[in-house]
């Protein structure tokens, strides 16, 4: 099955640009769609069809994907950022909706 | 305000079944695709199984085909998972969500509920 790996963490001064990468074979060729989950809550959708914003999110959240990795950029990092972020596609050969491993952002 | 409440967790020994329900609100619910995921403590996402607006498609993860059925009432705005023969590696805590798409099947998941937590232990 398909495999999305992300890093474990990723730690980032407040002000700065954070980014996060989903590594997956020829990633380039799906949609991916970003999660933001704080502890003790639900997942937030934050970005999907790799570049597009819900309403609600701030422009600070933007996403890319090529070749084989997709990324999530948070800019003018602020302390409520401060959560995990997973990655996720629709995989059509074996029709399964899959989830990176989640990376932990720190704001420093 | 679309709203998607769960409930129906709990402690439930090896080999044991829970029905889970959630109670759509907020949006045309027999217009979504809808989706269970779910998340083991400390651990990440994993994807369950979803179900067509009619109910006339569904999908599940290998892990869970055969032990586990996904259903929804549309006239009760309602989606459930029946989990048949749980084992502890099923202890998590279980999302709704509502699927969205460009067309077919369900490509993310945009409102989510808060979750109802399932332990499996003796």
């Amino acid at each position: 099955s398909y495999v999305l790996t992300q890093p474990p963490s990723v730690s980032v001064a407040p002000g700065k640009t954070a980014r996060i990468t989903c590594g997956g074979n020829n990633i380039g060729s799906k949609s991916v769609h970003w999660y933001q989950q704080k502890p003790g809550q639900a997942p937030v959708l934050v970005i999907y069809y790799d570049s597009d914003r819900p309403s609600g999110i701030p422009e600070r959240f933007s996403g890319s994907n090529s070749g084989n990795t997709a990324t999530l950029t948070i800019s003018r990092v602020e302390a409520g950022d401060e959560a995990d972020y997973y990655c996720q596609v629709w995989d059509s050969s074996s029709d399964l909706r899959v989830f990176g491993g989640g990376t932990k952002l720190t704001v420093l | 305000e679309v709203q998607l409440v769960e409930s129906g967790g709990g402690l439930v020994q090896p080999g044991g079944s829970l029905r889970l329900s959630c109670a759509a609100s907020g949006f045309t619910f027999s217009s979504y695709w809808m989706s269970w995921v779910r998340q083991a403590p400390g651990k990440g996402l994993e994807w369950v199984a979803n179900i067509k607006q009619d109910g006339s498609e569904k999908y599940y993860v290998d892990s869970v085909k055969g032990r586990f059925t996904i259903s929804r009432d549309n006239a009760k705005n309602s989606l459930y998972l029946q989990m048949n023969s749980l084992r502890a590696e099923d202890t998590a805590v279980y999302y709704c969500a509502r699927d969205r798409t460009r067309g077919g099947n369900s490509d993310y998941f945009d409102y989510w509920g808060q979750g109802t937590l399932v332990t499996v232990s003796s």
